[in-house]
């Protein structure tokens, strides 16, 4: 069974910075893109960051690049989000989507997403 | 530029059915997509991905209730026999070559 487990949410300062992970299991990890999808209170979903399966080509959102950067660590099966220079347009809940094509070289369709963790960005 | 239209919101009684329609940027007819559903307070559950020629294929334990269909820029997901918990916010999504493109989502209300 896919599993996606995000931690590292919270309150954050203006300005500040934060780093999320996304724990996951059930599947080889290696094969596939994963992403970072949030969602801000009483929005729609925006896709944030993307990166490949095993080259770890990274792919950003306008709203979000310079200030966010995606890694993964494939022996950990983990994937991350560094995000920097956060402001209140950043505060959401953040997703982990694990990509549904196999050895895909960018992202595609999400088939398995997480629970989320909740980032505030506060004054 | 890749964009995709949803409407706001629909809504059908318990046990009717209700057709969701997602419409592609001029130009991208060809794009395939995958809809979303979240319920209340949840995170997203993937339901299917949907090609232009209208063949698509469901995740796991998604119910023969939902299907989807394609005509032109336009992608649909029809909700049959229509259940409480299929109240919910639909999105469809597609993807370009680095990008990730959301709908913006279309609440369903059970009546």
């Amino acid at each position: 069974e896919v599993q996606l487990l995000e931690s590292g949410g919270g309150l954050v300062q203006r300005g500040g910075s934060l780093r999320l992970s996304c724990a996951a299991s059930g599947f080889t990890f290696s094969n596939y893109a994963m992403s970072w999808v949030r969602q801000a209170p009483g929005k729609g979903l925006e896709w944030v960051s993307a990166i490949s399966g095993r080259d770890g080509n990274a792919y950003y959102a306008d709203s979000v690049k310079g200030r966010f950067t995606i890694s993964r660590d494939n022996s950990k099966n983990t994937l991350y989000l560094e995000m920097n220079s956060l402001g209140a347009e950043d505060t959401a809940v953040f997703y982990c989507a694990k990509d549904a094509v196999v050895n895909g070289n960018y992202l595609y369709y999400f088939d398995h997403w997480g629970q989320g963790t909740l980032v505030t960005v506060f004054s | 530029q890749l964009v995709l239209t949803q409407s706001p919101s629909a809504s059908a009684s318990l046990g009717a059915s209700v057709k969701l329609t997602c419409t592609l940027s001029s130009g991208h007819s060809s794009y395939a997509i995958a809809w979303h559903q979240q319920q209340p307070e949840k995170g997203p559950r993937y339901l299917m991905k949907l090609n232009s020629d209208g063949s698509h294929s469901k995740g796991d334990g998604i119910p023969d209730r939902f299907s989807g269909s394609s005509s032109g820029t336009e992608r649909y997901l029809t909700i049959s026999s229509l259940q409480s918990e299929d109240e919910a916010d639909y999105y469809c999504q597609t993807w370009g070559t680095g990008i990730g493109v959301f709908g913006t989502g279309t609440k369903v209300t059970v009546l």
